[in-house]
């Protein structure tokens, strides 16, 4: 089973929609999760923290719910520059992120 | 805004070669690490770093791989004989400090052609 999973779409959605991103980890012992961005054969940089209490950023909304080992990542009023490919990752030891695959999401005009 | 560079961008070469990859971290941060990315697949580790000697590493970084900090900005990884597998993008990242929250952050990457 993978380390960490995710779905990995294509996602197309209308500018402006409300997509949802979906993300299971496999190690019950991880600590910290993040949302990460990769645009195309670019770094990935940190979107957003994922806390156990959920947190929202701008029009960004993260949740863990560790007792079923998920994550999600909301994008409300999507923008074309939200295009981009979204990476779920855990901290597995004590240094190292443990990446998904990427959820790829293109927003339309 | 202080960021972490990596030269070169690309780097091509022949099966068997050495190369060496450069990074310059953000400069007070005090971990460093290696990741790669093969063309279509995830993001995985290769290596953290912290006062001048390794602390992790993965499978993957096996004795054809090492790491360096020759002086007080340089981070490097040399891969001793390239195999045609080893044809990825490669990111150094550096993070301040190792608390559960702390963010890494990655430079442009090197993309690695080995023919």
């Amino acid at each position: 089973r993978k380390e960490v999973e995710q779905d990995p779409g294509p996602f197309n959605v209308p500018e402006g929609a409300t997509v949802a991103f979906n993300c299971t980890y496999s190690n019950s012992a991880s600590q910290s999760f993040f949302w990460y961005r990769q645009d195309c054969r670019k770094e990935p940089k940190l979107l957003m923290s994922v806390y156990s209490s959920g947190n929202e950023d701008g029009r960004f909304t993260a949740q863990l719910n560790r007792a079923s080992q998920y994550i999600s990542l909301l994008i409300r009023d999507s923008k074309l520059s939200d295009s981009a490919t979204y990476l779920c990752v855990s901290r597995g030891g004590a240094q190292k992120l443990v990446f998904g695959q990427g959820t790829r999401l293109t927003i339309n005009p | 805004e202080p960021e972490v560079t990596q030269t070169p961008s690309h780097q091509v070469t022949q099966m068997g070669q050495e190369v060496i990859l450069r990074c310059v971290p953000i400069s007070n941060h005090l971990y460093f690490y290696w990741y790669r990315q093969i063309l279509g697949q995830k993001v995985e580790f290769l290596v953290s770093f912290y006062n001048n000697e390794i602390s992790e590493k993965s499978e993957i970084f096996d004795d054809q791989f090492s790491v360096e900090r020759p002086d007080g900005s340089n981070f490097t990884l040399k891969i001793r004989s390239t195999k045609l597998e080893d044809s990825a993008m490669y990111f150094c990242a550096s993070s301040l400090r190792l608390d559960t929250y702390n963010e890494q952050f990655f430079g442009p990457g090197t993309r690695l052609t080995v023919l």
